[in-house]
Order: structure tokens, then sequence, then C-alpha cells
């Protein structure tokens, strides 16, 4: 079983939707959390940063924490052609030179 | 300011052939990684480096070997490349003072192994 599991999708929704994209993880030492957007035939890039519990807004973005489920998730609201990618979470232990744990990915595509 | 930066960004390979792929970094970071990505896998980490002089190893070592040649570079080799390891290679850079996790990624190398 991995570590963290990511619904691979793909996702489409249309233009304007509200997306919810999930991971879940098995490690409960993990207590950093991010999700990286990574376009076609591009390198991820650092889209939100959470750590422990809790949520995080960041203009359209919403990032949610929930350790006790081990339960992570990205809301897009007012969705955009533009979003379309593929998102990836990713985990880290405190003390571990920042590696990271990945989930697989959801490609996701925005209609216009 | 180029950011991490990678070479070759496509290479086919035959069986039982080697390479390196080279990386370099121009933030100053202290921190260095390599990922493999694969359908359906996510990225997982082969080799990272916390500081110049040392190397550890991630997930997936085996028929890797890596150089930390420098604070702005490290190298991945594949000493005798099998068809496995076609896959798309990013590496990574990340600032260990800072209080975020941000990894910094290049653009990938695509390899593939015949």
């Amino acid at each position: 079983q991995k570590e963290v599991e990511q619904d691979p999708g793909p996702l489409s929704v249309p233009e304007g939707a509200i997306v919810s994209l999930n991971c879940t993880y098995s490690n409960s030492a993990f207590q950093y959390f991010m999700w990286y957007r990574q376009y076609s035939r591009k390198g991820p890039e650092l889209l939100m940063y959470t750590y422990s519990s809790g949520n995080k807004e960041d203009g359209r973005f919403t990032a949610q924490v929930d350790k006790s489920s081990k339960y992570i998730s990205l809301f897009i609201r007012d969705s955009q052609p533009s979003d379309s990618a593929t998102y990836l979470c990713a985990m880290s232990r405190s003390g571990s030179a920042r590696q990271l744990t990945f989930g697989s990915g959801t490609q996701l595509t925005v209609l216009p | 300011n180029a950011g991490v930066t990678q070479t070759p960004k496509f290479q086919v390979l035959k069986t039982g052939q080697s390479m390196t792929l080279q990386c370099a970094q121009d933030m100053n970071h202290n921190s260095m990684y390599w990922y493999r990505q694969d359908p359906g896998m996510g990225l997982r980490l082969i080799y990272y480096s916390a500081s110049e002089g040392t190397t550890d190893k991630g997930e997936v070592p085996n028929g890797y070997n890596v150089s930390r040649l420098n604070k702005r570079e490290f190298s991945l080799r594949l000493e005798s490349a099998a068809p496995s390891q076609t896959s798309v290679y990013f590496c990574a850079s990340s600032d260990l003072r800072t209080a975020t996790y941000e990894q910094y990624f290049g653009p990938g190398t695509r390899l593939t192994v015949t």
C-alpha cells in the first residue's frame, strides 16, 4: 500500500466550477503538506503549503488538512481553463532533509 | 536567474549503455534531489543530497549513482541502463533555512531505454 493515495482522475469540469482534489495518507509522522501543480511537459511548481492541521487560503485556492482523518484537500473556486494541469499532493516529516512523498497526481481539465 | 537546469532534455539509450544526467541550480540552495516520474506512480525520490558533500538513498535508488560535484551541481548516473529505467527524471533543489518545504524543479529529462 502506498503511503500517499490520490485519485488519478482524469477530472473534467466546466469553467467556473468548484474543484475538489483529495489525498489520503497512512504515515502519521507527516507534518508538512503541499500541493504542486504540473503543466504538461513541465516540472512541478509549489501551489500551496500547510503545516499541520487547518485551512489555508490563497486567492481562488484553499488547502485543508485533517490530520485526525489523515486526509488533505485542495479546493479551486471559479476554475479557469488555465487551471488545467496535473495536481500532486506531497508530504514531509520533520527532520527528514525535506524529503517529499508525492501522491500519483490528479489530471484536471477545465473546459471553456 | 535560470533556477534549476537539466541536460539533456531528451535521450534514447540502448540496454546496457551508460549515461549521466546533469543538474545545476543558481539559487544557492543547500539541498538537491533526483526524482523519476512514471505514469500512475507520481514522483519517486531516487537520491538526495542534504548539503554539499553528502548523499543519501531515496525510495528507488537501485541502478543509479549520484555525485554532488559542488553546491550548484548534482549529477545522476545510470551505469547500465535497463528498459525499466525509461522515465522522466526531475532534479530539484531546496533551501533548508526557509520555513516552507518548497522544492524548485527543473524542466525534466525524458529518457527512453530500448
